[in-house]
């Protein structure tokens, strides 16, 4: 399973641009990427997921270069309500990925 | 339901007793996980089950840990002789199948807070 990792925390403003990247260096030809968003007292929630250039959705968008060995959650405008953790996950989701690993995470802190 | 219920949400138990955790899972969904989550970490996966298939006990940490799941409804998952370093979050997923799960999110609990003292 391929391995990620993410910063630990970042600080942003209300009404900021965020861009959050992750490396997965070793991941495989049929991994996609996911990323997930957890409040405090609550189970994650899923964000997003790509496999290549770009996806955007309502919430986000995900970036992915290339060569797949890193990508970029962005959140355009953050508000104080985005302050949570965010988890970048890799797996293969044609083998269910019920072992994808969740690393520690990036705390995200929006202040006003 | 609407969402995967957890309960109790909160559990305080005393070293060296047992404890069982109940998921109930969205309706309809035959992939269900359980995953602990200490404090300040990621979540480590424990067990899943996909319909009637047998489950992938590969995350289980030790013997002391087991769950079961009767069809596509409710799972508990049991501690046994609960240990200080048990004492987490334990999260249920569910999804409509693992491969669905894995594509589109799986949909969490709220998590059981169990803390051994």
């Amino acid at each position: 399973l391929a391995k990620t990792t993410q910063p630990i925390s970042m600080d942003s403003y209300e009404g900021q641009e965020v861009n959050i990247t992750c490396s997965h260096n070793n991941i495989a030809t049929n991994d996609y990427i996911t990323w997930y968003q957890q409040f405090p007292s609550q189970g994650p929630r899923f964000i997003i997921q790509g496999y290549k250039t770009k996806v955007t959705n309502e919430v986000a968008s995900l970036f992915i270069p290339a060569d797949r060995k890193s990508s970029t959650l962005s959140l355009p405008r953050v508000s104080l309500s985005d302050t949570a953790v965010y988890y970048c996950l890799v797996g293969d989701p044609n083998t269910g990925g019920f072992k994808t690993i969740f690393g520690a995470g990036t705390r995200l802190f929006v202040k006003a | 339901g609407a969402g995967v219920s957890q309960s109790p949400s909160n559990k305080v138990t005393e070293k060296g007793k047992d404890v069982e955790l109940r998921c109930d899972p969205i309706s309809g969904h035959t992939a269900l996980y359980w995953y602990r989550q200490r404090l300040g970490q990621g979540l480590e996966f424990l067990i899943y089950f996909q319909g009637n298939s047998a489950p992938d006990k590969s995350g289980l940490p030790s013997d002391r840990f087991s769950a079961e799941r009767t069809g596509e409804s409710v799972s508990t998952l049991t501690i046994q002789r609960t240990q200080q370093e048990d004492s987490a979050v334990y999260l249920c997923a569910s999804s409509p199948t693992s491969v669905e799960g894995a594509s589109y999110g799986y949909t969490f609990g709220s998590g059981t807070r169990l803390t051994v003292v």
